[in-house]
């Protein structure tokens, strides 16, 4: 069974700071790897999807990279911003079409 | 495009009840999804539809647990009868596209508190 990991469960930065956020998962066999972006009292919104064949996405100030051999994602936020605050998730998408999540990374960005 | 379109956003009843959970996907996206989210669990996935087909429901709980999707624009998630531990904010996501690397989309979520 595919495991998704996140760690830290939260996090507080200061603002301007680079956020580094990371996922791991067990099961190399996946088809992509996305990030989500989770609000309180909202759904998900999904900020950026990386093919299993890629190594990396960029949109504005997000990077997302991935390794499927070791089993890890990192989720790069330049110049943090107060508006960057959220709940980030990872999640991998295996054959059979099923999303498996982590738990997610609470951030805080400090004024 | 209007997103994904949940309701109720909220539903409070008591245990033993049956509760209705209602979904309308992004027009033209032919797949559907029901997530459950709780503290404990984080994100599971309950089940999910192609072309108005349920595909894999293995993340369905329980018996008391049915989903269906009579038509490409609307699908319901009842439980009956429900019971406290369903408690959990419940999520449909739709999605476009014949392969798996097309980003979901959720709708904000049904919080469900079951007395």
């Amino acid at each position: 069974k595919q495991e998704v990991t996140q760690i830290p469960a939260a996090l507080s930065v200061p603002e301007g700071e680079n956020l580094v956020l990371n996922c791991s998962f067990t099961d190399s066999a996946i088809y992509n790897l996305q990030w989500f972006r989770q609000d309180p009292g909202k759904g998900l919104t999904s900020l950026l999807l990386i093919q299993s064949s890629q190594r990396e996405q960029t949109s504005g100030r997000l990077n997302a990279s991935l390794d499927k051999s070791s089993g890890r994602s990192t989720l790069y936020i330049a110049a943090s911003q107060p508006g960057d605050s959220a709940t980030y998730l990872c999640a991998v998408t295996q054959g059979n079409n099923r999303l498996a999540f982590g738990k997610g990374n609470q951030v805080v960005v400090i004024p | 495009d209007a997103g994904v379109i949940q309701s109720p956003r909220h539903e409070v009843t008591e245990m033993g009840q049956e509760v209705t959970l209602r979904c309308k996907p992004i027009s033209g996206h032919d797949y559907l999804f029901w997530y459950r989210q709780t503290m404990m669990r984080g994100l599971e996935l309950l089940i999910y539809f192609n072309n108005n087909v349920p595909i894999d429901d293995s993340g369905m709980p329980e018996d008391r647990f049915s989903a269906k999707m009579p038509n490409a624009s609307f699908s319901t998630l009842k439980i009956q009868p429900s019971e406290p531990r369903d408690s959990a904010v419940y999520f449909c996501a739709s999605r476009g596209g014949q392969y798996s690397n097309q980003p979901q989309h959720f709708g904000d979520g049904t919080r469900l508190s079951i007395l």
